[in-house]
């Protein structure tokens, strides 16, 4: 069965820290894809990244970089240098080619970046 | 350009009332799909549009759900004779065409926060 798990549910942090967001997931397909999406307070799911299944290099975006590891099936977020701008709730997702696309999202974990 | 609309932005209905909601994806995207977020928790699939045929509708809570987009563009998910548990925000997405690379980024317009009194 197709699952997404982000077990922390919030983290604060104080600006300027690094804050690294898990995300493990589950599935049975080989070519799959996965997403980091941001929900700030306005309430609109702003896309961040994809990635297939078969890419495990490492991306970096600014202050933004991703860890991807099919050994562990975990894909984690890392934001450097955080900034009170950084407060959202984000969203890891998983969609399955062979299963329309369709997003499966995670419950999300509450950033609270404190100046 | 335009992202994906979305109307009514907030809904308050009474229990058993039909509500209609309206999504407005980007142009040129084949495919439509519609979510559902209850509160604290992630989006969850309700239903899936490729251009107007409506290829998934494994999500949808109950029969009084109903979805459509007829001419291909803009899609309505109406939901009749509305119950407490229906009050969530109601999230759709379009994207360029699913299963193929790059085309496949889904992009989510406002939602519309539904209220069942």
């Amino acid at each position: 069965a197709q699952k997404v798990t982000q077990a922390q549910t919030e983290i604060s942090v104080v600006e300027k820290e690094d804050v690294t967001l898990d995300c493990v997931y589950e599935t049975r397909d080989t070519t799959y894809y996965l997403f980091w999406y941001k929900q700030p307070p306005s309430g609109e799911l702003v896309f961040l990244i994809r990635r297939n299944s078969f890419d495990e290099q490492n991306e970096i975006s600014g202050r933004y970089s991703w860890n991807f590891q099919k050994s562990t099936s975990s894909f984690n977020f890392t934001i450097t240098a955080s900034q009170v701008v950084d407060s959202a709730v984000y969203f890891c997702a998983l969609s399955e080619v062979l299963n329309t696309d369709k997003l499966i999202f995670g419950t999300g974990t509450r950033l609270q970046v404190f100046p | 350009g335009a992202g994906v609309s979305q109307s009514p932005r907030y809904k308050v209905a009474k229990r058993g009332q039909d509500v209609a909601l309206r999504c407005d994806p980007i142009s040129g995207h084949v495919s439509l799909f519609w979510y559902q977020q209850a509160l604290g928790q992630g989006p969850e699939f309700l239903t899936y549009f490729q251009n107007e045929a409506q290829l998934d509708k494994s999500g949808l809570p109950s029969d009084r759900f109903f979805a459509e987009r007829p001419e291909g563009s803009v899609s309505t998910l109406k939901i009749q004779r509305t119950q407490q548990e229906d009050s969530a925000v109601y999230l759709c997405a379009s994207s360029l065409r699913s299963g193929l690379e790059i085309l496949n980024t889904q992009y989510f317009g406002p939602g519309t926060r539904l209220t069942v009194l």
